[in-house]
């Protein structure tokens, strides 16, 4: 049961402009959303979270939108630059129990 | 916080073998999971602990695959008669919900398991 899901696979911009990543969730009860990143041959990296109480989350570059009535979630990141390269993964869980990832999109920043 | 360790990084195995993977989290961290990812998928959550006790387990999980978390600090996951379709990395993860800041998943670097 695919409850989160990142429908886009791949994703290019180029240095300096935005990279908007998606993500949907089926669940209803989800209350607690994280996105993460992952380099190769290593584990997932925590980026930002946002809770079911609010609707956008900022730190530095990165920031979480949450639209409750879509089930959707997205990640901006501004301005991009080539380190942000690399899979990111959004993740679901109710009260903090186990957490849903979505398949992960891939970033690629041109310089 | 000193990060999560997961020991061996990689592991290559003939099939039918038995494999034992060892996680060390997070000191403190009183929960602790353990997930499977596979070549463009996300990880795929296998089972979870808190301190000892193991709370679930996926549907998906065979009886082959068995996890312990004995004095509830390091966990063991083992494998037995390994299957090529074993092969994956396996991620451990710890957090610590009722910190604030600790509430994430903290993730080791995972080992990857080749089955022959």
């Amino acid at each position: 049961d695919q409850q989160v899901k990142q429908n886009s696979p791949s994703l290019s911009v180029q240095e300096g402009r935005i990279s908007i990543l998606n993500c949907d969730y089926t669940n209803s009860m989800f209350d607690y959303f994280l996105w993460y990143k992952k380099y190769p041959a290593e584990g997932p990296t925590f980026l930002i979270s946002i809770s079911s109480i609010k609707d956008k989350n900022e730190d530095g570059r990165f920031t979480v939108f949450l639209n409750k009535s879509a089930k959707h979630l997205s990640l901006h990141i501004v301005p991009s630059q080539p380190g942000d390269s690399a899979v990111y993964f959004c993740a679901a869980s109710v009260n903090f129990n186990k957490f849903y990832f979505g398949s992960g999109t891939k970033l690629n920043v041109k310089p | 916080d000193t990060g999560v360790s997961q020991d061996p990084r990689h592991k290559i195995t003939k099939r039918g073998q038995n494999v034992t993977f060892r996680c060390d989290p997070i000191s403190e961290h009183n929960r602790l999971y353990w997930y499977r990812q596979t070549l463009g998928q996300g990880p795929e959550f296998l089972t979870y602990f808190q301190n000892e006790a193991q709370l679930e387990k996926s549907r998906l999980l065979s009886d082959r695959f068995s996890a312990e978390r004995p004095k509830g600090s390091f966990s063991t996951l083992e494998i037995q008669r390994t299957e090529q379709g074993d092969s994956a990395m396996y991620l451990c993860a710890s957090s610590s919900p009722t910190v604030l800041g600790r509430e994430k998943l903290f993730f080791g670097s995972g080992t990857q398991l080749s089955v022959l």
